[in-house]
């Protein structure tokens, strides 16, 4: 079965703070991608990241950096410096090879506080 | 206009009125996808469609009726909905099911069933 689990449900912060967000994923594909959308207040899901599961690279774009760990099953997405505009509810998702069985976490919300 | 786009933004409706939602997408993608997003829960996946042919319904009630008339439009119809239909119905696409490739969400709508 798949399923993903963001355990943090809210994280408040406060400016120029660091933080990461937890993203734990189970399956039993060996092929499968994992993303992360970030869903502000406006409603809509703004994507960030696709990552297929042969590619443990970490990735680092401006002050978001994304750590794959296959060993852990686990996709924690840090943000650097943080700002209040990073305020949303930030969602985890694992997909198979086709988008018909996409899994999304429950999300969590962080808040920036200025 | 680029993206996703998502009308009505919100809706409110009695349990005895039929209305639709629609999507549609600027981006030449081949497939499209209805979600619905309640609250504290995580999102679900309820119609795909690829190349204007549904593939996917998950036991959605028959209340929620999709239609997709080309690849760029989608709609969801709606009769005699519940108050617990109540939720973000979120629309989103992608250049096609195989692969997992990127999907790309529209605004949502935000209804309420009286």
């Amino acid at each position: 079965a798949q399923k993903v689990t963001q355990a943090q449900t809210e994280i408040s912060v406060v400016e120029k703070e660091d933080v990461t967000l937890d993203c734990v994923y189970e399956t039993r594909d060996t092929t499968y991608y994992l993303f992360w959308y970030k869903q502000p207040p406006s409603g809509e899901l703004v994507f960030l990241i696709r990552r297929n599961s042969f590619d443990e690279q970490n990735e680092i774009s401006g002050r978001y950096s994304w750590n794959f760990q296959k060993s852990t099953s686990s996709f924690n997405f840090t943000i650097t410096a943080s700002q209040v505009v990073d305020s949303a509810v930030y969602f985890c998702a694992l997909s198979r090879l086709n988008n018909n069985d996409m899994r999304f976490g429950a999300g969590t919300r962080l808040t920036v506080k200025p | 206009e680029t993206g996703v786009t998502q009308t009505p933004r919100h809706l409110v409706m009695g349990m005895t009125n039929k209305k639709s939602l629609k999507c549609e997408q600027h981006l030449g993608h081949n497939a499209m996808y209805w979600y619905k997003q309640s609250a504290k829960k995580p999102l679900e996946l309820m119609f795909v469609y690829s190349l204007e042919e549904r593939v996917e319904n998950n036991s959605v009630p028959s209340r929620f009726s999709p239609e997709c008339p080309n690849s760029s439009h989608l709609f969801l119809h709606l009769h005699t909905l519940q108050p617990e239909d109540s939720a973000l119905y979120l629309c989103a696409s992608s250049l096609g099911t195989g692969d997992s490739e990127t999907q790309y969400f529209g605004p949502g709508t935000r209804l309420l069933v009286l």
